[in-house]
Formats: structure tokens, C-alpha cells, sequence
């Protein structure tokens, strides 16, 4: 009965590389959002996704940042030419519906840009 | 022990102590808030939610009271154990999905 798996939990990228961070949902479940954390910070909405379809991509920076949750496969966070304010934990959650209910998080993928 | 949430992020209890924990929330038309733990190194991990046609939600030692009018949300958790130590967040819901705003958060230590 595995939750939600990132990986991998930590990354260390120079700049101008390309980070590419994976999360696989729940079993079950078909919905996913990825969220960021700066140290001592709340999480961040980034974006939501169902399978292959971006739902709402509101929080996420609109350059060198995309995302996907192909029809077979993890959802995929690529981050493209990392520079170091990029560095912080990424979060996976995922959730059965789009009805309001709780999101399963993941344990993270700690990027660090240098 | 008592936070005032955004204004005052850490709080210290002595262990069998009662804890309360606030949080304001910006939209008065969100109708879905949960609390969160997370600890070192680890995801948010559910602790309870509640729903706006309620004003209060008891779960195992923990109890969220919603008051819309003010828009704020309090956490209390009853005999804080070593194990409560961590930093809770509250989030509320908006958009058509389970998107959540997440307050900035409070970290709480238990004193054994």
C-alpha cells in the first residue's frame, strides 16, 4: 500500500543544467500537484495535473518550468536552466478526485543548485 | 500554549500540556481547510480538516474550531506529547481541484 514516491529525494544540479524530478501517485489515484518549499516556508502551489492534461498551471513560473503526467508513467517536474534561487524542496501530492479532500504528499526531492 | 500563527511561528509546550496553534485565511469563500504536520525532512502528513458548514471537527487528541467570521482557523492538541514536535501548517482550498494555500506555518517543541 505505497504512498506517494518521489524520486529521487535529492538532487544537486550547477547551473544552467536540467532538473527533471519524478512522483508516482497513490494507488488510485488519478490527480496530482506539485508544491514548493523555500527553507523555513510554507508550501507553494505550482500546478495541477490529471492524466495528460494540465488542470490548472497557475503557480507556475511561466519560463523554464513544465510539467506532465503522461498516460502511463510518473508525472514529471522539468526545471530548465537551473539557476540558484531554484533550490528548494519539491513536493509531490496526489488525491483520488477533484473534489475537496485531503492530498497524500510525497517525502520530497531536496534540489540544490550550485 | 498558544501561537498567533503568522505573527508568532514557534511555540514551546511542556509535555501533558494543551496546545493551540492559529491560523487567519485569506478568501471568505473558501469551504474546505486542513491541518497539516511535517517534520524534519519529511512531506506534510494529514492530521484533520474541516469543512465550512462546520465550526468544529474532534479527531484523536487533536480538535480544529473554524470561525468564519474572522476568518481563522485554531489547531488544539490535547497532552502534547515529544512526538507533536513539528511545524504545522494550515491550508484552504480554492480552485476546482484540491489546490490548498498553505499558511507560513508554526513550530511547535514539546518540552519532555
Amino acid at each position: 500500500n505505497a504512498g506517494v514516491m518521489q524520486n529521487p529525494r535529492h538532487l544537486v544540479r550547477r547551473r544552467g543544467q536540467e532538473a527533471r524530478l519524478r512522483c508516482s501517485p497513490m494507488k488510485g489515484h488519478s490527480h496530482v500537484y506539485w508544491y514548493r518549499q523555500l527553507p523555513e516556508e510554507g508550501l507553494k502551489f505550482m500546478v495541477y495535473l490529471q492524466k495528460e492534461n494540465i488542470i490548472d498551471e497557475s503557480g507556475m513560473p511561466k519560463e523554464r518550468f513544465s510539467a506532465e503526467f503522461p498516460k502511463e508513467g510518473p508525472s514529471i517536474l522539468r526545471i530548465q536552466q537551473v539557476v540558484r534561487g531554484d533550490s528548494a524542496a519539491y513536493f509531490c501530492a496526489s488525491s483520488p478526485g477533484s473534489g475537496s479532500s485531503p492530498l497524500h504528499f510525497g517525502n520530497g526531492t531536496r534540489l540544490t543548485v550550485t | 500554549g498558544e501561537s498567533v500563527g503568522l505573527h508568532l511561528p514557534t511555540l514551546s509546550v511542556q509535555g501533558g500540556d494543551n496546545s493551540i496553534i492559529n491560523c487567519a485565511y485569506s478568501n471568505s469563500a473558501s469551504d474546505y481547510f486542513i491541518w497539516y504536520k511535517q517534520e524534519s525532512g519529511k512531506g506534510p502528513q494529514f492530521i484533520i480538516d474541516i469543512r465550512s458548514n462546520m465550526d468544529k471537527r474532534q479527531g484523536q487528541r487533536v480538535t480544529v474550531l473554524l470561525n468564519k467570521t474572522v476568518k481563522h482557523l485554531s489547531l488544539q492538541i490535547a497532552a502534547t506529547q515529544p512526538g507533536d514536535s513539528a511545524v504545522y501548517f494550515c491550508a484552504e482550498n480554492f480552485g476546482t481541484g484540491n489546490q490548498f494555500y498553505f499558511g507560513t506555518g508554526t513550530s511547535l517543541t514539546v518540552i519532555p
